[in-house]
């Protein structure tokens, strides 16, 4: 089975500055998907960037970037110059390449921004 | 069409009775999806629907929930008996058949166990 790991139940930083936040993740397939979701207080989950496991190159999204490490199983999220609005629990997310196959979380990392 | 709709926003409700939820998914979506959440854990699949087609359950999805999706348009998700382990956000998503495709989200049904 899938495991997807977020070792950093909470982490911080200062208006402007730039944090990673850490994810791992447990496979023996060589296709699949892997995603960041948001989830700020209003509950809704809002997907901020996904990356193919057959794309070497890392995704990227305005301010949000990745660094997948597909021999590691390491998926990790960088925001830059991090804003108010990015406070939120931040979830890494795994799903198999098979259609409509489910989702598989990580336990969350929940991001405090300084102003 | 403004997102995955769902209702009610919260749920409060004693012991031992049933309660339903609705979710009704982005129109053009045939993937439906149920997922719970409990406070501080990331959410935990239950089930998904291919059009009316339920595909796939959670081992979590005791008999005591079962979920519908006639015509396959809205979706309801029932849990019988209700008991305190039920209370939780029950969260609804729906997505495109293939693809790279992450999943759209609704804002959840809190549902409360007195």
């Amino acid at each position: 089975a899938q495991t997807v790991t977020q070792s950093q139940p909470e982490m911080s930083v200062q208006e402007a500055e730039t944090v990673t936040l850490s994810c791992t993740y447990d496979t023996s397939e060589s296709d699949y998907y892997l995603f960041w979701y948001k989830q700020p207080p209003s509950r809704q989950m809002i997907l901020v960037i996904r990356q193919e496991a057959y794309k070497q190159q890392n995704a990227t999204e305005n301010r949000f970037s990745v660094n997948f490490q597909k021999a590691a199983k390491s998926f990790s999220l960088k925001i830059s110059d991090s804003q108010l609005g990015d406070a939120a629990m931040y979830f890494c997310a795994y799903r198999r390449e098979t259609s409509g196959s489910r989702l598989t979380f990580g336990e969350g990392t929940q991001l405090t921004v300084n102003p | 069409d403004t997102g995955v709709s769902q209702d009610p926003r919260h749920k409060i409700t004693k012991r031992g009775q049933n309660v339903t939820f609705r979710c009704d998914p982005i129109s053009e979506h045939n993937r439906l999806y149920w997922y719970r959440q409990t406070l501080g854990q990331g959410p935990e699949f239950l089930t998904y629907f291919q059009n009316e087609a339920q595909l796939e359950k959670s081992r979590l999805l005791s008999d005591r929930f079962s979920a519908e999706r006639p015509k396959g348009s809205f979706s309801t998700l029932e849990i019988q008996r209700t008991e305190q382990g039920d209370s939780a956000m029950y969260l609804c998503a729906s997505s495109l058949e293939a693809g790279a495709y992450g999943y759209t989200f609704g804002s959840g049904t809190r549902l409360t166990v007195v």
